[in-house]
């Protein structure tokens, strides 16, 4: 156990809805991660929350957004979904945007019908 | 090219039998971590290393800088290490991740 939660464990949804996934990171962590894991890929960087202020983004259009809360929980928010939105999406918390070790949650799996 | 290959992509093998899975990569890293992935999703972190090896149990990570490769090794293997495997580097700010070695040990 990592202490980093997420929430929901699963979810369907259809092409053209919104959804937003959360993230309870461990406590004392102030960085969140997120990543999608397509079925088969190793997991792909999304962006990082650093005390609530975007800190890094990956290859992922403008649809995918965030926020991290005051408490260091955070959200992903996906709109337009589409079917290649289908995947594992995982959060990991760490101490600081530097620091190497982070810490995974369980993950979310999406799938978009 | 994929910043970080790893190899082979799927591995299976007897119980008892000494496993070794590869990752190479092409940038500059701080650290390089080996993950264990159960079905189901959830990720585990085995080893977190800049040089040269560490070990824990049964699992013994090793990594050259110069050569930019990392091995993981699993002696006396078991049907209970059966998983995915990932290395990830870390490089000034995101993980990058391998794809992955499912490995299988049979009984």
């Amino acid at each position: 156990e990592t202490g980093v939660t997420q929430s929901p464990t699963h979810l369907i949804k259809t092409r053209g809805q919104q959804v937003t996934l959360r993230c309870s990171s461990q406590s004392g962590h102030n960085t969140v991660s997120w990543y999608q894991q397509a079925l088969g890929q190793g997991p792909q960087f999304i962006f990082q929350y650093y005390r609530e202020e975007e800190n890094g983004r990956g290859n992922f259009p403008p649809r995918f957004s965030g926020l991290q809360f005051p408490n260091y929980s955070s959200e992903l928010n996906v709109n337009a979904l589409e079917l290649d939105d289908s995947a594992l999406y995982l959060c990991a918390s760490s101490f600081g945007p530097g620091v190497d070790t982070q810490y995974f949650g369980p993950g979310t799996r999406l799938t978009v019908l | 090219k994929n910043e970080v290959e790893q190899s082979p992509q799927n591995l299976t093998a007897q119980e008892g039998e000494f496993i070794t899975i590869n990752c190479s990569y092409s940038v500059g890293i701080s650290a390089l971590h080996w993950l264990q992935q159960h079905p189901g999703g959830g990720i585990v972190s085995l080893f977190m290393l800049s040089s040269g090896k560490k070990k824990h149990g049964r699992l013994i990570a090793t990594i050259n800088i110069q050569e930019k490769h990392s091995s993981l090794h699993i002696t006396a293997s078991h049907p209970r290490d059966s998983a995915v495997y990932i290395c990830a580097v870390k490089g000034a700010q995101k993980l990058v991740f391998g794809q992955g070695t499912r490995l299988t040990i049979n009984p």
